[in-house]
């Protein structure tokens, strides 16, 4: 069965420092992964995908997110983080089998203190 | 272009009445999914649709049905609502494999 695991239910950082939040999965073949923000009251807003080609994935809002392979891991990063990214993180995997379902984590909340 | 719509936005109900969620997209997409969010649980699929006419269960399906008579339009019914019901509820729309489009949510509340 497929899965996807956020280890950490908070991130907090400091606001100019490099941020990562923490994405495992588990797949029976290629993996389609992918990364949502949610914001307080809203749905969830698509930020970057991996299907195939460069490990490093780059997205809205100048997040990007590394494809380990052999870790079997989809970290999501940004360089330098900032108050307004402060948000819920999800990442989840989709189910190439009948009805295309994505399984989704159980979130992570990123606090980024200014 | 409205994206993906969700009406109502907010709803109060008492124990044993039924409602419907409207979910409307002008995306074109063949998929549509229903999805409950609740604190520390993720997202969990209700039911979903892989086109005009068709529905399937996902994996917390009881106490909910849903139709699709039309491509645009996805609806999800309570029959009996029940206080584990009280979530928020998104509808989300897709083009085969690729990411979702979701909408602003249903916030419900059975007392």
């Amino acid at each position: 069965a497929q899965s996807v695991a956020q280890p950490e239910d908070q991130v907090n950082v400091a606001e100019g420092n490099p941020l990562t939040v923490k994405c495992t999965y588990s797949v029976s073949g290629n993996p389609y992964l992918f990364w949502y923000v949610q914001y307080p009251n809203r749905g969830l807003q698509f930020l970057l995908k991996y299907i195939t080609g460069d490990n490093l994935v780059k997205g809205s809002y100048g997040f990007e997110a590394e494809f380990n392979k052999s870790q079997t891991s989809f970290h999501l990063k940004k360089p330098s983080a900032l108050v307004s990214d402060s948000a819920l993180y999800f990442c989840a995997v989709r189910d190439l089998t009948g009805g295309f379902k994505t399984i989704f984590g159980a979130g992570t909340r990123l606090f980024v203190k200014a | 272009n409205a994206g993906v719509t969700q009406t109502p936005k907010f709803r109060v109900l008492k124990t044993g009445q039924s409602m419907t969620l409207l979910c409307a997209q002008d995306m074109n997409h063949e998929y549509m999914y229903w999805y409950r969010q609740d604190p520390g649980m993720g997202l969990r699929l209700i039911h979903y649709s892989v086109g005009e006419g068709t529905t399937a269960k996902g994996e917390v399906p009881d106490g909910y049905n849903v139709s699709r008579l039309k491509k645009q339009n996805f609806l999800l019914g309570l029959e009996s609502a029940a206080p584990s019901q009280t979530s928020v509820y998104f509808c989300a729309t897709t083009q085969g494999a690729l990411e979702q489009y979701f909408g602003p949510g249903t916030r419900l509340t059975v007392t």
